[in-house]
């Protein structure tokens, strides 16, 4: 595609929900990032997939997060029993190749998600 | 751990005047450094990155930003600020690839 999709760019849930976040990254890009963006503290690091390896989920919160990248294109983050904390933006980002070769990210518009 | 820091939360600056958002890393090694831009109801957009070479960096939409080893800063400027220019800048650093992201300083550029 032209750029990094993400759906859906807003969603609102009950505590306690389940949801899924999708992103489909730039065709033939092989990394792909998830970053949560809370209010006033700028951008979290969640989980990176780079091509066939093993995720680096290092970043993600708690075990209430999970994500999987399928076919090394398209992207869903779940996030289970969903709390108000876990309001924020969740951004998607791939790059062409790794970051160790200094390759500048692509980001989507984000998910919104609301946890009422 | 390689982090950036933004002390300032908001940034204000009349049009035309010239625009400083500052921006201090703490790497270990060689520090590969970035600018993005987030514009209202935007997703992030690449500004520039400083990797080796010259200290100047020149990037997109007029902008610009000086790698300083000495003082551990990358601050990005403008000479002269527009009102579009108004949105949320972020530093960040590569490491174990991945990129840290500083919290982000909002750009008010008032006309």
């Amino acid at each position: 595609g032209a750029g990094v999709s993400q759906s859906p760019s807003n969603k609102v849930t009950e505590k306690g929900k389940d949801v899924e976040l999708r992103c489909d990254p730039i065709s033939g890009h092989t990394a792909l990032y998830w970053y949560r963006q809370s209010l006033g503290q700028g951008l979290e690091f969640l989980i990176y997939f780079q091509g066939n390896s093993a995720p680096d989920k290092s970043g993600l919160p708690s075990d209430r997060f999970s994500a999987e990248r399928t076919g090394g294109s398209v992207s869903t983050l779940t996030i289970q029993r969903t709390q108000q904390e876990d309001s924020a933006v969740y951004l998607c980002a791939s790059s062409l190749n790794p970051l160790a070769t200094n390759e500048k990210l692509f980001f989507g518009s984000g998910t919104q998600l609301s946890v009422l | 751990a390689q982090s950036v820091a933004q002390p300032e939360d908001q940034v204000n600056v009349a049009e035309g005047n010239p625009l400083t958002v500052k921006c201090t890393y703490s790497v270990s090694g060689n520090p590969y450094l970035f600018w993005y831009v987030q514009y209202p109801n935007r997703g992030l957009q690449f500004l520039l990155k400083y990797i080796t070479g010259d200290n100047l960096v020149k990037g997109s939409y007029g902008f610009e930003a000086e790698f300083n080893k000495s003082q551990t800063s990358f601050h990005l400027k403008k000479p002269s600020a527009l009102v579009s220019d108004s949105a949320l800048y972020f530093c960040a650093v590569n490491g174990n690839n991945r990129l840290a992201f500083g919290k982000g300083n909002q750009v008010v550029v008032i006309p």
